[in-house]
């Protein structure tokens, strides 16, 4: 089974961009990548999805290079609210989701 | 911005009691799933359900655990005895099915569900 590898936790001040990455060496050909926010006592909200290169919606950017060995979350200008757990996961057709521990983003003051 | 429903928000039972857990996908959904997250821990797979019929389940998802759709709209999880180690939120989650998974999976906002 693949898996991923992210930072248990990072640290942002308000207005910062941050960079969340993760980690996944045998990702598969029918994988795509997948990333959700989960705030506290709500269920998993997606973010953005992508295969290969560079994905970019209203609230962040998704990079994954060549050999797709790694991917990129990018939150430009953090504010308190975006202060949540972030999940780097795969999604293959309407497989289950596979969740992680995640990231857990602190955005201060 | 259409949403997955979710009652009751907050349920306390007995242990050895049943309890039903409701959801109300989005209306054009084709694939539903649950899922709990115990305090603290990760969110854990329990079964996913596409063309009336459960089509993976986690190890978790044992005799006590029963899905059902029942009249098209509704998509329910019946815990049959609960245990205090049932006590977790329950996430339902639905996705569009065919290539609709590239827009990811939409969760309601759960059950908190309380053994005592």
């Amino acid at each position: 089974l693949a898996k991923t590898t992210q930072p248990i936790s990072m640290d942002s001040y308000e207005g910062q961009e941050v960079n969340i990455t993760c980690s996944h060496n045998n990702i598969a050909t029918n994988d795509y990548i997948t990333w959700y926010q989960q705030f506290p006592s709500q269920g998993p909200r997606f973010i953005i999805q992508g295969y290969k290169t560079k994905v970019t919606n209203e609230v962040a950017s998704l990079f994954i290079p060549a050999d797709r060995k790694s991917s990129t979350l990018s939150l430009p200008r953090v504010s308190l609210s975006d202060t949540a757990v972030y999940y780097c996961l795969f999604i293959s057709g309407n497989t289950p989701l596979v969740f992680g521990k995640g990231t857990r983003l602190s955005v201060i003051a | 911005e259409p949403e997955v429903t979710q009652t009751p928000s907050h349920q306390v039972t007995q242990m050895g009691q049943e309890v039903i857990l409701r959801c109300v996908p989005i209306s054009n959904h084709l694939y539903f799933y649950w899922y709990r997250q115990i305090l603290g821990q990760k969110v854990e797979f329990l079964v996913s359900f596409y063309n009336n019929e459960i089509s993976e389940k986690s190890e978790i998802f044992d005799d006590q655990f029963s899905v059902e759709r029942p009249d098209g709209s509704n998509f329910t999880l019946k815990i049959r005895s609960t245990k205090l180690e049932d006590s977790a939120m329950y996430f339902c989650a639905s996705n569009e099915g065919g290539q609709g998974f590239r827009y990811g999976y939409t969760f309601g906002s759960g059950t908190r569900l309380t053994v005592v």
